[in-house]
């Protein structure tokens, strides 16, 4: 089935911790997303890739990185400068070049710090 | 700068009736319009999407419309039945980037 992969589900990280949510889509899009969502809030957006090799930060980049070396990878690295990133965070991806760009999203991986 | 609002309060309605959820935004000019369900836990699913030249778009027992004038949209699902409790986010878009702002999401309860 065509879709969205995030893994791990839940993810439990110690202070000082980097850790990595894959996120892994065969709908051969080209641009890819990763929102934050705390509780009761909307979904911020943390960094956007439209192509291979190319990211944009979005609104809420600090202590956040990605990586973009295949179409259908673009991983999320919360490194230890993330003061707060206990949340539920949620992957997805779009057709660029499509009018309206509708976006599919993952399962999304709850994240905690311990 | 740029401003969606939904509802952060639960809207509860009864099962049969027509549930009507609002999306307001404010210093945002968009091109079109989504709104996805998102089930707890789960990720968002696009549901509906209007352009700015569209009055109104159905699918099934939903209805949205779009008013550029108001700022506004409804979100209308008819014959509601308790399957449809969920959170309901609205979604503003513009051509140029062709990126989408989230609204924080409306809760549906849907009681039988």
């Amino acid at each position: 089935d065509g879709g969205i992969t995030q893994s791990p589900k839940y993810l439990f990280r110690k202070e000082g911790q980097n850790v990595t949510l894959s996120c892994e889509q065969n709908l051969n899009h080209d641009a890819m997303y990763w929102y934050r969502q705390d509780p009761g809030q909307g979904l911020r957006l943390i960094y956007y890739s439209q192509i291979v090799n190319d990211f944009q930060k979005g609104d809420i980049a600090e202590g956040y990185s990605v990586s973009r070396e295949k179409k259908e990878s673009f991983p999320l690295t919360v490194t230890s400068a993330q003061k707060n990133p206990t949340a539920f965070y949620l992957c997805a991806s779009s057709n660029h070049g499509q009018i309206g760009n509708t976006i599919y999203f993952g399962e999304g991986s709850w994240l905690t710090v311990v | 700068s740029q401003k969606i609002e939904q509802n952060s309060e639960a809207l509860n309605i009864q099962e049969g009736k027509t549930a009507t959820l609002t999306c307001n935004y404010t210093n945002y000019s968009p091109a079109y319009l989504q709104w996805y369900r998102q089930d707890p836990g789960r990720g968002p699913v696009f549901l509906l999407l209007i352009r700015e030249n569209e009055k109104e778009k159905r699918k099934e027992r939903l209805k949205v419309t779009f008013d550029t004038t108001l700022k506004q949209s409804l979100f209308h699902i008819t014959a509601s039945q308790p399957a449809d409790s969920a959170t309901y986010l609205c979604a503003l878009g513009s051509n140029a980037g062709n990126m989408l702002t989230f609204g924080g999401g409306t809760r549906l309860m849907v009681k039988t």
